[in-house]
């Protein structure tokens, strides 16, 4: 079954460094997602993507995030200077088009020290 | 209060036993969404009930939805140790530009006991 793959599966860094965490959606979908969980709380929605640009951001997803899909098969989330409240584990997901379902993949768990 | 809301937080019963978990939600929406998670894994989706539907069976699963009292609840029937893990709820709703976006709930925590 296809799966959406993220790398790494965990990152450690240092506060207020630039981390990108990536994903490579199912290929045939056209709809793409990043969602954070911070420990023991929410899976919160950051943002959507489709057709190359954001179609929805969240209050979260504020100058210090951004989105790229840089070539035809991975699509990034940056955070640039990162916080220690950024710890937390980041999803990605993708949609194909007329379909409700979403595909997790398994999730980066960053770590801001 | 926020979208999708779910209780118990936590269930603790013995293998063999059904789990119910209920999840309440506040705005209109597309489908509702169950998924389930292990202790620091990724979310696999479990089941989707769409907005027109009343009930909805997949395998030990069994998802009900009420529109008018915007709630909806997971059984699991029979339940076994490998059940052991969180639950969350998520609705779908349409997005203003383009596709659709899912907000999840706090989710339970079932322990299931052998």
């Amino acid at each position: 079954e296809p799966e959406v793959t993220q790398t790494p599966s965990h990152q450690v860094t240092q506060m207020g460094q630039e981390v990108i965490l990536r994903c490579v959606p199912i290929s045939n979908h056209l709809y793409f997602y990043w969602y954070r969980q911070i420990l023991g709380q929410k899976v919160e929605f950051l943002v959507s993507f489709y057709n190359n640009e954001i179609s929805e951001k969240s209050e979260i997803f504020d100058d210090q995030f951004s989105v790229e899909r840089p070539d035809g098969s991975n699509f990034t989330l940056k955070i640039r200077s990162t916080k220690l409240e950024d710890s937390a584990m980041y999803f990605c997901a993708s949609r194909k088009q007329g379909a409700y379902g979403y595909t997790f993949g398994s999730g980066t768990r960053l770590t801001v020290v | 209060s926020q979208q999708g809301e779910e209780d118990p937080q936590a269930l603790s019963i013995q293998e063999g036993e059904n789990a119910t978990m209920n999840c309440s939600y506040k705005t209109s929406i597309n489908n509702l969404q169950w998924y389930r998670q292990n202790s620091g894994r990724g979310l696999v989706h479990l089941i989707l009930i769409r907005s027109n539907e009343r009930e909805k069976h997949s395998g030990r699963l069994r998802v009900t939805l009420d529109t008018s009292k915007k709630s909806s609840s997971l059984l699991i029937t029979a339940s076994r140790a490998a059940d052991t893990a969180s639950y969350f709820c998520a609705t779908d709703t349409l997005l203003k530009a383009a596709g659709n976006k899912l907000t999840f709930g706090g989710g339970t925590r079932v322990l299931v006991k052998p």
